[in-house]
């Protein structure tokens, strides 16, 4: 267990519905970050929050979008959902001074029908 | 082409083999590298970070880094077959802003 957490398990939706991702870091994580895995991109970043403010952004869809609260949790909103959206959703975070040492959540499995 | 190339395998061994995984990569500028297990439907889990080129041992696993030839490894000794799962190398450079960028992944079977 890495001390991250995320909601739910898994998700099935249809089609240009949206759906809300959240992920709790480990205690004292300040950095929390969002990748998407999919069998024929592998696992790709999607986006950095460190202490409530975006840090950094991977090829992440403008149907996508994300926030970090004062309490650090994050969420990962994605809308107008394509069937192409359906991948595993996965949260990491990392210590304070060691931001390339991320441990990941469980993940989301998401569904698109 | 992609910036982190790894065999997608499988790699099948026997028990108690010395398993060795390769990720070959484009980008000069990676510093820091990382390799992680991931089972079926399970996130990763992180085994191995290294910085800068060496080797790094921990338990059954080492790491190696060799920057000039852009090649990085992973030693698995005594394989267990709690060893299977997908491994994946992964690298970042500080000034992208920390994300990683993965290796497509190795699947590792142990046969009893």
């Amino acid at each position: 267990d890495s001390g991250v957490t995320q909601t739910p398990k898994h998700l099935i939706t249809a089609t240009g519905q949206r759906v809300t991702l959240r992920c709790s870091p480990r205690s004292g994580d300040l950095s929390v970050y969002w990748y998407q895995q999919s069998l024929d991109q592998g696992l790709q970043f999607l986006i950095q929050y460190y202490n409530g403010e975006e840090r950094a952004k991977g090829n992440i869809l403008e149907r996508f979008s994300a926030q970090q609260f004062p309490d650090l949790h994050s969420e990962l909103n994605l809308s107008s959902l394509e069937l192409g959206d359906s991948a595993l959703y996965f949260c990491a975070s990392s210590p304070r001074g060691r931001v390339n040492e991320q441990f990941f959540g469980p993940g989301t499995r998401l569904t698109v029908l | 082409q992609k910036e982190v190339e790894q065999d997608p395998g499988p790699l099948s061994v026997p028990e108690g083999a010395i398993v060795s995984l390769n990720c070959t990569y484009s980008n000069s500028a990676f510093q820091y590298f990382m390799w992680y297990r991931q089972y079926s439907r399970k996130g990763p889990e992180l085994l191995m970070y290294t910085y800068s080129s060496g080797n790094k041992e921990d338990g059954r696993f080492t790491a190696q880094v060799d920057k000039s030839s852009k090649y990085i490894s992973l030693f698995i000794r005594d394989s267990q077959p709690s060893d299977s799962a997908t491994y994946l190398c992964a690298m970042s450079d500080n000034n992208a802003g920390n994300m990683l960028t993965f290796g497509g992944g190795t699947r590792l079977m142990v046969k009893p």
